[in-house]
């Protein structure tokens, strides 16, 4: 157990719609990364926020879009769904200065 | 650009035999690499990590990996296989970003596969 929590741990939905992960980091981080992992794209980096803050984005779509709260719990909300979001989707979390990341369990996402 | 490279995406291997894990990574200055173990349907575990100093690392479940920088190389090990072990296997590197962020970059993984 690496001490990130992630909900809901699987979630259907349909084209179009709009969903919302949540994600807990470990007691004491204050970065929190999500990362998606499908089959043709692999695992890819989608944003990291530090401390409310967003630090770093990569190839994020415009239609997700993520915050952290002051409690430093995250959300990854993703909207206008298409069959091709279908993923897996990680949290990470780290403390500050810390290259070592620690995954939550994952939720995974059907769009049908 | 910065990358990780697993040229195998398949390996199958007898329980009880030794077992090495290929990693390439190209990476402008001294990298930052870790592999990462993900069984099915669960999440991705750190096995062991690389920073600097001593080349060869030790990690959790008996796995080790030599940094050959020469080499651009991190190759996980494991000297007798378990079928527990069977899995897919990440190399990643940590890549140092614009305005203070960080992310990792992913190899595209290696299955395993463990004959008993």
């Amino acid at each position: 157990d690496s001490g990130v929590t992630q909900t809901p741990k699987h979630l259907i939905t349909a084209t179009g719609q709009r969903v919302t992960l949540r994600c807990s980091p470990r007691s004491g981080d204050l970065s929190v990364y999500w990362y998606q992992q499908s089959l043709d794209q692999g695992l890819q980096f989608l944003i990291q926020y530090y401390n409310g803050e967003e630090r770093a984005k990569g190839n994020i779509l415009e239609r997700f879009s993520a915050q952290q709260f002051p409690d430093l719990h995250s959300e990854l909300n993703l909207s206008s769904l298409e069959l091709g979001d279908s993923a897996l989707y990680f949290c990470a979390s780290s403390t500050g200065g810390s290259n070592e990341q620690f995954f939550g369990p994952g939720t995974r996402l059907t769009v049908l | 650009a910065q990358s990780v490279t697993q040229p195998d995406i398949h390996i199958t291997v007898s329980e009880g035999a030794s077992l090495e894990l290929r990693c390439n990574y190209s990476y402008g200055a001294t990298p930052y690499l870790f592999w990462y173990v993900q069984s099915p349907g669960q999440g991705l575990q750190l096995l062991l990590k690389y920073f600097s100093g001593d080349t060869l690392v030790q990690g959790i479940k008996g796995f080790e990996a030599e940094f050959k920088r020469s080499q651009s190389s991190f190759n996980l090990r494991k000297p007798s296989v378990h079928w527990s072990d069977a899995a897919e296997y990440f190399c990643a590197v940590v890549l140092r970003l614009t305005g203070g962020g960080n992310k990792l970059t992913f190899g595209t993984g290696t299955q395993l596969k463990v004959e008993l």
